[in-house]
Parts: C-alpha cells; sequence; structure tokens
C-alpha cells in the first residue's frame, strides 16, 4: 500500500495522559498536514510541513499540541494532557511539490475518557 | 462563520437514483475547488478539483460543476449504488502558495438504500 498510513487508527485514554501519532506520507511528497475532525464536521487545518521545515500552526493548536517532522518524511503529532475536548478523528495528508492534491490518511482516532 | 456551506446536510435516496449536492462558498481569493468523499471511519478521498476557468468536471458517476461568480458548486450523483453511502465534503483552496489553507465545508451524508 502506497498511501500515506497513519498509526495507531484508534486510541483510547485517560485524560492527563499524553499520546503520540504516527503519519507516514506518500514517498516524496514534500508536503504533510495535519487535521482534526470532529464528528459531523468538516476537517480543520491544525498545521502544516514543507519537508522538514514546519511552515504553519493554526491557533487551534494549543501549547499541548506539538508535530514534529524530523527529517522531512514520517511526521508525529503529540498531544501532551490530553482533555477530553481532544476527542475526534486526526487526519494526515500529504501532497507533492506544485500540486494541488492532498492525499488523506485513514484517520487516528482519539478517545479521552 | 463557515466560509463553505454545504446543503442537505443530509440525504436519503433508493438506489439507481439521481442526486445533486450543494456548495456555497465565500472563500476569497479562489483557487480551487475539489469535492471528497469519506466513508465512515476513513480519511477523505479526493473525486473532483476545479480551478476558476472550468465549470465542470466529472469522475465516473459522480459530476461537478462550478460557477465562480456566484461561488456555487454541485455534486451530482448518477445512478446511485450502495458504495456510495459515505459523506462528501467540499473544500476551498484559496491560493496555490497558500494551498494548505483549505477551508472545509460539514459534509452531506447520503446514505443509499436498496
Amino acid at each position: 500500500d502506497t498511501g500515506v498510513s497513519q498509526n495507531p487508527r484508534h486510541k483510547i485514554t485517560k485524560r492527563g495522559q499524553n499520546v503520540t501519532f504516527r503519519c507516514d506520507p506518500i514517498s516524496e511528497h514534500n508536503r504533510l498536514y495535519w487535521y482534526r475532525q470532529t464528528l459531523g464536521q468538516g476537517p480543520e487545518f491544525l498545521t502544516y510541513f514543507q519537508n522538514e521545515a514546519q511552515l504553519e500552526k493554526s491557533r487551534l493548536l494549543s501549547d499541548r499540541f506539538s508535530a514534529e517532522r524530523p527529517k522531512g518524511s514520517f511526521s508525529t503529532l503529540e498531544i501532551q494532557r490530553t482533555e477530553q475536548g481532544d476527542s475526534a478523528m486526526y487526519l494526515c495528508a500529504s501532497s507533492p511539490p506544485n500540486a494541488f492534491w492532498q492525499y488523506f490518511g485513514p484517520g487516528t482516532r482519539l478517545t479521552v475518557t | 462563520k463557515n466560509q463553505v456551506e454545504q446543503s442537505p446536510q443530509s440525504l436519503i435516496i433508493l438506489e439507481g437514483k439521481n442526486c445533486t449536492l450543494q456548495c456555497n462558498y465565500t472563500v476569497s481569493p479562489f483557487s480551487n475547488l475539489r469535492w471528497y468523499k469519506q466513508d465512515t471511519g476513513r480519511g477523505p478521498v479526493s473525486l473532483t478539483i476545479m480551478t476558476f476557468s472550468e465549470n465542470t468536471k466529472s469522475n465516473g458517476r459522480y459530476t461537478a460543476t462550478l460557477d465562480a461568480d456566484t461561488k456555487q458548486s454541485s455534486l451530482h450523483i448518477t445512478a446511485s449504488q450502495l458504495s456510495d453511502s459515505a459523506s462528501y465534503i467540499c473544500v476551498v483552496s484559496s491560493g496555490e502558495t497558500n494551498d494548505y489553507k483549505l477551508s472545509f465545508g460539514a459534509g452531506t451524508t447520503v446514505t443509499v438504500r436498496a
């Protein structure tokens, strides 16, 4: 499978715990995006990488959230001290240079109890 | 206020019938408009993309139209199949250099029944 992959697919955690998600983009896609999607809503932009540089962060990305893409390939999204409001689907997408299309991964469903 | 509004919020159709989904947007400047299909619990999959100069784009039984003057788009599904049951999301991009700044609609949930 050469699509965008995300791990884990599902994560249940207790409030206050830290969680980390991983996204592996399509190879040679230099752009990588993280989105959050709550039930019945479209995805909301969180952050964007071009290669290893994080070029934009949404104000939705509070201090408890941090994303990295150290080698310009896979990316991680960490949420510290999770809150129930963090429960959502976290989507990763990637796109090649100079292309409109964003290819989405299957998402990681986070449930904070 | 969301810059991309979709209607209806949900609809139910019988297998084999046609349906049309609507998308109105206020995003400006405008670069391109995309329709995505999202199955429950999965990531969105692209269906069509249209730039300012394009009025219609087809992908199999899916046909998208765009009126950039009125800032409206529609997605028409022909001869619906059970596998068409999904959420259809309208997405507008405000610029090529800022292509990551996408505005997403809330989606229209389509249920196709036998």
